[in-house]
């Protein structure tokens, strides 16, 4: 089944412990993103890869680090968790053979940060 | 900044009844508009994209119409259904790299 999953899908963790959400697509798919979702903000965009080894950074990059060291994954990390990036997470993928703009997400991760 | 808006947070509607879900954005410059659906507890879902050199375009049972003179897009859901309840977000590019900006979202309750 084509899919995009995340892992874990809930995590409550404290301040400052690191920690490292991950990401997988068994699509193929070059473009990968990571999107934060806040009430009443809709998604955000953290951070976003084109291609293996290239990541670029979205709206809100501040706080996160992100690496592409292979097509299918595309892992976010939180060197030093603050409770502002408490959050609901998104990966998501693209396919260039679809819609220009259509991409595939994830379940979500939920992150609280205490 | 420029930001995409919605102009009601939540929007009932009876079954079988046709749903419109509208949007304001206000970037003038952005070549395409998109709608994605969220169900609870799951991520995004894309529905229908526009161009916006297009005024109109449909997909299955729903309708995507750009003002481009009043900056609005509305998303049209024919005969809505329990399973079309979920949160309506539309969205903008940003122009290069598939860049978007999204809205707030719509939430779109069915009553039976």
């Amino acid at each position: 089944e084509a899919q995009v999953t995340q892992n874990p899908r809930y995590l409550i963790t404290v301040t400052g412990k690191k920690l490292t959400v991950t990401c997988s697509q068994n699509m193929n798919h070059e473009y990968m993103s990571w999107y934060r979702q806040d009430p009443g903000l809709g998604l955000r965009q953290i951070y976003y890869s084109m291609n293996v080894e290239v990541t670029d950074k979205g709206d809100v990059p501040e706080g996160y680090k992100v690496s592409r060291k292979e097509k299918r994954n595309f892992p976010l990390i939180l060197e030093s968790p603050s409770p502002n990036q408490t959050s609901l997470y998104f990966c998501a993928s693209r396919d260039p053979a679809g819609g220009l703009y259509e991409q595939y997400f994830g379940p979500g991760t939920r992150l609280t940060v205490t | 900044g420029e930001s995409v808006g919605l102009h009601l947070p939540t929007l009932s509607v009876q079954e079988g009844d046709n749903s419109i879900i509208n949007c304001a954005y206000s970037n003038s410059a952005s070549d395409y508009f998109i709608w994605y659906k969220q169900e609870s507890g799951k991520g995004p879902q894309f529905i229908i994209d526009i161009r916006s050199n297009m005024d109109k375009r449909q997909g299955q049972r729903v309708t995507v119409l750009l003002n481009k003179t009043v900056k609005h897009l509305s998303l049209q859901i024919a005969a809505t259904q329990p399973g079309d309840s979920a949160v309506y977000f539309c969205a903008e590019n940003m122009g290069s790299n598939y860049q978007l900006i999204w809205g707030a979202g719509t939430k779109l309750i069915i009553k039976p």
